[in-house]
C-alpha cells in the first residue's frame, strides 16, 4: 500500500516570503500522480497543483510550483510570494496511475501561517 | 474543474435515527464519486468509492451497513448514515473523479449527532 507522510504540521512564513512545503510517499509503482490540495478555513478542498510521474519537469501554477524528485520519492511545494490567503491546511495526495484505481492517499497536513 | 455540491451543509441529528446526505455533480457526468471523513484537525480518510449503477467499495474498517451509498445517476450519490451515534458526528466530504486525473471535492457536511 502507498503512504504520503508530511513530516511539517505547521509552518509559517512572512507575507511576500517563499515558504516549502515537503511531502515524502512511499511506493512500489512506476507510473502515478500526485497532488496537493489546499484547505482554507472554509474547508473546501482546493487543487493547487498536479504532477504526473513520467513527466520529469516539474509543475507550475502562478506562484506554485513542486519540486519531484521521484527516484528519492519526493514531491515538495514551493509558494513563492506568499499572500495572507495562502494560509491553509496543505495536503499532498498520491494516486496511482492504474485505470479502475482512483483512490487518493492523503498525507496528514501540513498548517500554513502567513504573518503579516 | 468539477463543481461539486453538497446538501445539507450542516446537520443535527438525535442518537439513533439516520441521516442522508447528498452530493451533486453540477456540470460533469461522474461514473465514480469518493466519500471521505474528517476529524478535526486530521487529514481525510476515505471511506468508499462509490459507482453509478452498482454498489460500493468500502475501504477496510469501514461499516457497510452503517454508511449506505447509493449511486444511482451520473450526477448524485447519496451517504445515509444509518442508526447515528455520537461517534460519528464528523465532516464528510464527497468528491468527483475528472478526465485529468485529480478528484473535485464538495464543500462538504458538518453531521454533529446529540
Amino acid at each position: 500500500a502507498q503512504t504520503v507522510t508530511q513530516s511539517q504540521p505547521e509552518m509559517s512564513v512572512q507575507e511576500a516570503e517563499t515558504v516549502t512545503l515537503s511531502c515524502t510517499y512511499d511506493t512500489s509503482e512506476s507510473d502515478y500522480y500526485l497532488f496537493w490540495y489546499k484547505q482554507p478555513p472554509s474547508r473546501q478542498m482546493i487543487l493547487v497543483i498536479r504532477q504526473e510521474a513520467y513527466k520529469q519537469q516539474n509543475a507550475t501554477e502562478n506562484r506554485f510550483s513542486v519540486n519531484f524528485q521521484k527516484a528519492a520519492k519526493s514531491f515538495s511545494l514551493k509558494i513563492s510570494d506568499s499572500q495572507l490567503g495562502d494560509a491553509a491546511m496543505y495536503f499532498c495526495a498520491y494516486r496511482s496511475a492504474d485505470f479502475g484505481n482512483e483512490k487518493l492517499t492523503f498525507g496528514t497536513g501540513t498548517r500554513l501561517t502567513i504573518i503579516p | 474543474g468539477a463543481v461539486v455540491s453538497q446538501h445539507p451543509s450542516w446537520v443535527i441529528c438525535k442518537s439513533g435515527t439516520s441521516v442522508k446526505i447528498e452530493c451533486r455533480s453540477l456540470d460533469f457526468q461522474a461514473t465514480t464519486m469518493f466519500w471521505y471523513r474528517q476529524f478535526p484537525k486530521q487529514s481525510l480518510m476515505l471511506m468508499a468509492t462509490s459507482n453509478e449503477g452498482s454498489k460500493a467499495t468500502y475501504e477496510q474498517g469501514v461499516e457497510k451497513d452503517k454508511f449506505l451509498i447509493n449511486h444511482a445517476s451520473l450526477t448524485l450519490s447519496t451517504l445515509t448514515v444509518t442508526s447515528a451515534h455520537p461517534e460519528d458526528s464528523s465532516f464528510y466530504i464527497c468528491s468527483v473523479g475528472s478526465e485529468y486525473y485529480e478528484q473535485y471535492f464538495g464543500p462538504g457536511t458538518r453531521l454533529t449527532v446529540t
